[in-house]
């Protein structure tokens, strides 16, 4: 069982915007601006997509953007291109015994 | 360009050992945390172990700890996994990762470690 939740799944339509969750603790994403998020291709590496919960790495597209309430961080994918369609992880700096939690994934599925 | 190169990866049976490496390149190597991150056949991704700059600083998951070791060696720009006492468990891509400003910025393409007898 990962230390962050994610949804299995999710699935959009192209051109649509669409929302990942990613919840977690008072002990990880709840105390630190420390969230990212990865997308992941079948065979590839993980490409960081966002960091410190809202900021693009350059070369990212301005149409990802991030945020964070409470304990739950999110992911929001605008206009959803075909391209889109991965894994996407988000993982956390945590005080816990391990620097780094990562969720489960989530698979988007672009219709 | 950064650049991160994993190797070492292959089919060992249980109890047995292996070393992966990670060449890097294209940054100041001695100048960033090194991690190592694996993700199990059709599964997420599982942080391992991590080494500071200048390997003052050493964590791991308790699912290694006393089994796995890293190391690195800056004038080589290589970052190192030594791992004794495999066991079916630890079956994954084993990545290697930068560490910069809090987030894991930039990673290999993983190499593949099989436990199986």
């Amino acid at each position: 069982q990962s230390a962050l939740t994610q949804p299995a799944s999710v699935s959009g339509s192209p051109g649509q915007s669409i929302t990942l969750s990613c919840t977690g603790t008072s002990s990880d994403v709840g105390d630190y601006n420390y969230v990212s998020w990865y997308q992941q291709h079948p065979g590839e590496a993980p490409k960081l997509m966002i960091y410190d919960v809202s900021y693009r790495p350059s070369g990212v597209s301005s149409r990802f953007s991030g945020s964070k309430s409470g304990n739950t961080a999110s992911l929001t994918i605008s206009g959803l291109q075909a391209e889109d369609e991965a894994d996407y992880y988000c993982s956390s700096y945590t005080r816990g015994t391990t620097p780094w939690v990562f969720g489960g994934g989530t698979k988007l599925t672009v219709l | 360009e950064v650049q991160l190169v994993e190797s070492g990866g292959g089919l060992v049976r249980p109890g047995g050992s292996l070393r992966l490496s990670c060449a890097a390149s294209g940054f100041t190597f001695n100048s960033f945390s090194m991690n190592w991150v694996r993700q199990t056949p059709g599964k997420g991704l599982e942080w391992v172990s991590s080494i500071s700059s200048g390997s003052g600083y050493i964590y791991y998951a308790d699912s290694v700890k006393g089994r796995f070791a890293v190391s690195r060696d800056n004038a080589r720009k290589s970052l190192y996994l030594q791992m004794n006492s495999l066991r079916a468990q630890d079956t994954a891509v084993y990545y290697c990762a930068r560490e910069n400003s809090d987030t894991l910025d930039s990673w290999g393409q993983g190499t593949l470690v099989t436990v199986s007898s």
